[in-house]
C-alpha cells in the first residue's frame, strides 16, 4: 500500500524555525517528485515547494521563497521541510504529496498524506 | 503566476440531479495540465481527474472533466450521497508556479 506520514508539526513561536518529515512506503521513492501543499484553516490549498526525483529540480511558493527549503534522502524514503522565520500565517495542516508520473515533475498529486499540523503563534 | 478561479461558490442540489463546476484560469494551461482533486472532511484531498479529462485510478465513471486552454469544467453526472464535499482545481502547466482554484463547495439541498 503507497503511504505518506508526516510528523514534526506542533506549536511554534514566529520567527523560529521547524523541520518536517515525511516517511513514504509502499512504492519506489526515488522515482517520484514530492512536494509539499498546505491549507490553513478553514481555507483552500496552497502548494508551497517540490522536488523532483533525485533532488536537482526544486521549485517554490513566492510566500516561502527564502524561508522554506525542501529536500529528500532517497536511501531513507524521506521528504524534509525546513521552515526558518515562521510566520502566522504559515499556520496551517501540511501535507506531504506524490507527484503521479514516474521521472517527472508535474505537479499533479496522486497520493496524499494525512497532513502535520503547525501552529504558529507566542 | 496563473491564478485560477473556481465557480459558484457553493452549489446546492439534490442526489441525483447533475453538477456541473466550473474553473478558469488567467492565462491558457500549458498542455490542458488541469487536476481536479475533491476533500471531505478531515481528510487529506483525493484526486480525481488529471490533463482535464483523464480520470485517474477508482475515480467513478460519473465523474467527467473538460474543457481547454483557460476554461475548464468538472461534470458529475448523477449525484450520490458520498459526491457532497469540497472540490479543488488546479493548474500544473508551469512547474514553477502550481496554483490552486479556491475550492466549490456541493452541499445538500
Amino acid at each position: 500500500e503507497v503511504q505518506l506520514v508526516e510528523s514534526g508539526g506542533g506549536l511554534v513561536q514566529p520567527g523560529r524555525s521547524l523541520r518536517l518529515s515525511c516517511a513514504a512506503s509502499g512504492f519506489r521513492f526515488d522515482d517520484y517528485a514530492m512536494h509539499w501543499v498546505r491549507q490553513a484553516p478553514g481555507k483552500g490549498l496552497e502548494w508551497v515547494l517540490g522536488i523532483n526525483w533525485n533532488g536537482d529540480t526544486i521549485a517554490s511558493a513566492d510566500s516561502v521563497k527564502g524561508r522554506f527549503t525542501i529536500s529528500r534522502d532517497n536511501a531513507k524514503n524521506a521528504l524534509y521541510l525546513e521552515m526558518n522565520g515562521l510566520r502566522a500565517e504559515d499556520t496551517a495542516v501540511y501535507y506531504c504529496a506524490k507527484d503521479g508520473p514516474a521521472l517527472r515533475f508535474s505537479g499533479c498529486v496522486d497520493v496524499w498524506g494525512q497532513g502535520t499540523t503547525v501552529t504558529v503563534s507566542s | 503566476e496563473i491564478v485560477v478561479t473556481q465557480s459558484p461558490g457553493t452549489l446546492s442540489l439534490s442526489p441525483g440531479e447533475r453538477a456541473t463546476l466550473s474553473c478558469r484560469a488567467s492565462q491558457s494551461v500549458t498542455s490542458n495540465y488541469l487536476a481536479w482533486y475533491q476533500q471531505k472532511p478531515g481528510q487529506p484531498p483525493r484526486l480525481l481527474i488529471y490533463a482535464a479529462s483523464s480520470r485517474a485510478t477508482g475515480t467513478p465513471d460519473r465523474f467527467s472533466g473538460s474543457g481547454s486552454g483557460t476554461d475548464f469544467a468538472l461534470t458529475i453526472s448523477r449525484l450520490e450521497p458520498e459526491d457532497f464535499a469540497v472540490y479543488y482545481c488546479q493548474q500544473y502547466g508551469s512547474s514553477s508556479s502550481i496554483t490552486f482554484g479556491q475550492g466549490t463547495r456541493l452541499e445538500i439541498k
